[in-house]
């Protein structure tokens, strides 16, 4: 069954500081995983994309990486800003499937 | 452009009634999912279109869960006879459908049943 993981379940920082979210999955074949950021009350916005050739990619602050190998995935975020407060979901798709897998987020709270 | 519009944002409705939820997906975007996401839980997947294939219906909790797709436009997910369980908010994405697209959501309609 094809599962994502993700951990902490919730943290909190204090803004200027760095964080690093994980993300464990067993969706099989792979294709792609992507992170998406939920704002409160909003619906999820792509952050960045991963396909298997891929270990590292940055998008500003935040910087994705991915090891194929462990099935694992992070996304750090560099210089946290009150704005970055939200909840983060690891989603992966499979190559058999138009029917992504999603985590059930880390919810980031990013205090001044 | 104009992106994913769901309506209402805001659905309050008494335990036994009927609710439909509406979305208009970006236009050219050919597949389009529905979400139900609880209090704090994750995205729980409802159902898929793609075009004018048959729809994915797996997510579907039960049978008084439905939706239709007319081509390419607009959705409408109904829940008949809702149930306090049914209180969540609905989102719905939709996507150019090939293969490394990200899916676009709307903001959700938020159900609450009494």
């Amino acid at each position: 069954k094809n599962q994502v993981e993700q951990s902490p379940q919730s943290l909190i920082i204090l803004e200027g500081k760095n964080c690093t979210l994980q993300c464990n999955y067993t969706v099989s074949p792979f294709s792609n995983l992507r992170w998406y950021k939920q704002d409160t009350g909003r619906g999820p916005v792509s952050l960045t994309i991963m396909t298997f050739s891929e270990n590292t990619k940055s998008n500003g602050r935040y910087t994705a990486t991915l090891d194929a190998d462990t099935k694992q995935s992070s996304l750090h975020i560099t210089a946290s800003q009150l704005s970055d407060s939200a909840s983060y979901i690891c989603v992966v798709s499979s190559g058999g499937s138009y029917i992504p897998t999603f985590g059930r987020g880390t919810s980031l709270i990013v205090h001044p | 452009g104009a992106g994913v519009s769901q309506s209402p944002s805001n659905k309050v409705t008494e335990k036994g009634k009927d609710v439909e939820l509406r979305c208009d997906p970006i236009s050219g975007h050919t597949a389009l999912y529905w979400y139900r996401q609880r209090l704090g839980q994750g995205l729980e997947f409802l159902i898929y279109f793609q075009g004018n294939s048959a729809p994915d219906k797996s997510g579907l909790p039960s049978d008084r869960f439905s939706a239709e797709r007319t081509g390419e436009s607009v959705s409408t997910l109904t829940i008949q006879r809702t149930q306090q369980e049914d209180s969540a908010v609905y989102l719905c994405a939709s996507s150019l459908a090939e293969g490394l697209k990200p899916l676009h959501f709307g903001n959700g309609t938020r159900l609450t049943v009494t």
